[in-house]
């Protein structure tokens, strides 16, 4: 069974320009969860989607949006890009209730 | 909201020794999930073990266990026989159980303990 797949797996960036970074979660999984992990701030949660539905966002500004798809592959955007948006993105793939989540490898975003 | 505290930064082992990573969370809830992650080098985020609060008996994988202390809301891990291979982060993470189509499975997580084996 294949994992969860992210790409690109690293990225550059400049200031002001945006990205967009896709998941394709396990098959059947229907979950699919973001995070920012940083060395300062460490793993914070950024969105949830659940059948191309968003259930949770954290506590992001609207730079950071995303979007899942019926085929349950999400992409998230980030808009406007600060030095501050330089992170390790994970992508969370869940198959339901009362399990664990599957991470994929991440995505290394960084912006100068 | 929920809180996950890992106060051990930095850990080292010897090799083949015991270790054990200290967690402790915050909730109201009665139901919810723990998990302890590993992220090695390589940037994989790796499930070590879990726990359902509402069992009373700790979880145990191989070589790693945990001591679940629900009252006093801690999770510790405890890795025996540690290897060279056991050299990660580890995240403590809290989880509340959602329901399938409602709810969210957010994962809340520690800061991180980074544990070093030294041969």
């Amino acid at each position: 069974k294949a994992g969860v797949t992210q790409t690109p797996r690293y990225l550059i960036k400049t200031r002001g320009q945006q990205v967009t970074l896709s998941c394709s979660p396990i098959s059947g999984h229907r979950s699919v969860s973001w995070y920012q992990q940083t060395p300062g701030q460490g793993l914070q949660f950024l969105f949830e989607y659940f059948s191309e539905t968003q259930r949770n966002k954290g506590n992001f500004p609207g730079r950071f949006s995303g979007r899942q798809f019926s085929n349950s592959r999400s992409e998230m955007n980030v808009s406007t890009l600060e030095l501050g948006d330089s992170a390790l993105y994970l992508c969370a793939s869940d198959p339901g209730a009362r399990t664990e989540a599957f991470f994929g490898q991440g995505t290394r975003l960084t912006v100068v | 909201a929920q809180t996950v505290t890992q106060s051990q930064p930095e850990m080292s082992v010897q090799e083949a020794e015991t270790v054990t990573l200290s967690c402790t969370y915050d909730t109201s809830e009665s139901d919810y999930y723990l998990f302890w992650y590993k992220q090695p080098p390589s940037r994989q985020m790796i499930l070590v073990i879990r726990q359902e609060a509402y069992k009373q008996q700790n979880a145990t994988e191989n070589r790693f266990s945990v001591n679940f202390q629900k009252a006093a809301k801690s999770f510790s891990l405890k890795i025996s026989d540690s290897q060279l291979g056991d050299a990660a982060m580890y995240f403590c993470a809290y989880r509340s159980p959602g329901n399938s189509g409602a709810g969210s499975y957010q994962l809340t997580f520690g800061k991180g303990t980074k544990l070093s084996v030294i041969p």
